[in-house]
């Protein structure tokens, strides 16, 4: 079983509209989750950090549900420049090593 | 922005050659990483590092190793490049202790023909 799972997608959403998506995380001592951003051939960049109790970074809102391993990423209002393919990022227990998921692809429409 | 670079961005080399993979941070970072990824693909560890002299194997078996006499310095090496080395490979960093976020240089794209 892999360590991070996500929905592939690709979600393919108009300009303005809301997406939401998912991944799941098999390490139940996992203590440290991250959404990446990675645009085609380039590098993965952090786009934010998930705190339990939830965070929000502009149009971005974050969610981590420990009971049962998934964290969400929600992006409103959405931007041509929103396409791109978002990681799903955990860290192991104890551990500076990081897991990522294949990650989703969302491409938005004009 | 993370400080972190990359040399060769892109590198076409014929089979049989040793490279060298240069990765480089000025942020202090004590641990860098190495990561293999394909086109469309998921990211694969291949090597990390947490301090100097300190270098272990990743989850995805390689034929590259890597070394780190300085802090800031993690070259990877393949002595005999083969058409199936072909991918790009990402040098990362991450810093003080408790802080897991990891900061990514442009990546080297190399082609073995």
């Amino acid at each position: 079983r892999k360590e991070v799972e996500q929905d592939p997608g690709p979600f393919n959403v108009p300009e303005g509209a809301t997406v939401a998506f998912n991944c799941t995380y098999s390490n139940s001592a996992s203590q440290s989750f991250f959404w990446y951003r990675q645009d085609c051939r380039k590098e993965p960049k952090l786009l934010m950090s998930v705190y339990s109790s939830g965070n929000e970074d502009g149009r971005f809102t974050a969610q981590l549900n420990r009971a049962s391993q998934y964290i969400s990423l929600l992006i409103r209002d959405s931007k041509l420049s929103d396409s791109a393919t978002y990681l799903c990022v955990v860290n192991g227990a104890n551990d500076y090593k990081l897991s990522f998921g294949a990650g989703t692809t969302v491409t938005v429409r004009a | 922005e993370a400080d972190i670079y990359q040399t060769p961005r892109y590198l076409v080399i014929g089979t049989g050659k040793k490279i060298t993979l240069e990765c480089s941070q000025t942020m202090g970072h004590d641990k860098m990483y190495w990561y293999q990824q394909d086109p469309g693909m998921e990211l694969h560890l291949i090597h990390y590092s947490y301090g100097v002299n300190s270098t272990e194997k990743g989850d995805l078996s390689s034929e590259s190793t890597v070394s780190r006499i300085r802090t800031e310095h993690f070259p990877l090496t393949l002595e005999s490049a083969r058409p199936s080395h072909t991918s790009q490979y990402l040098c990362a960093s991450s810093g003080d202790r408790g802080i897991y976020e990891q900061y990514f240089g442009p990546g080297t794209r190399l082609t073995v023909t």
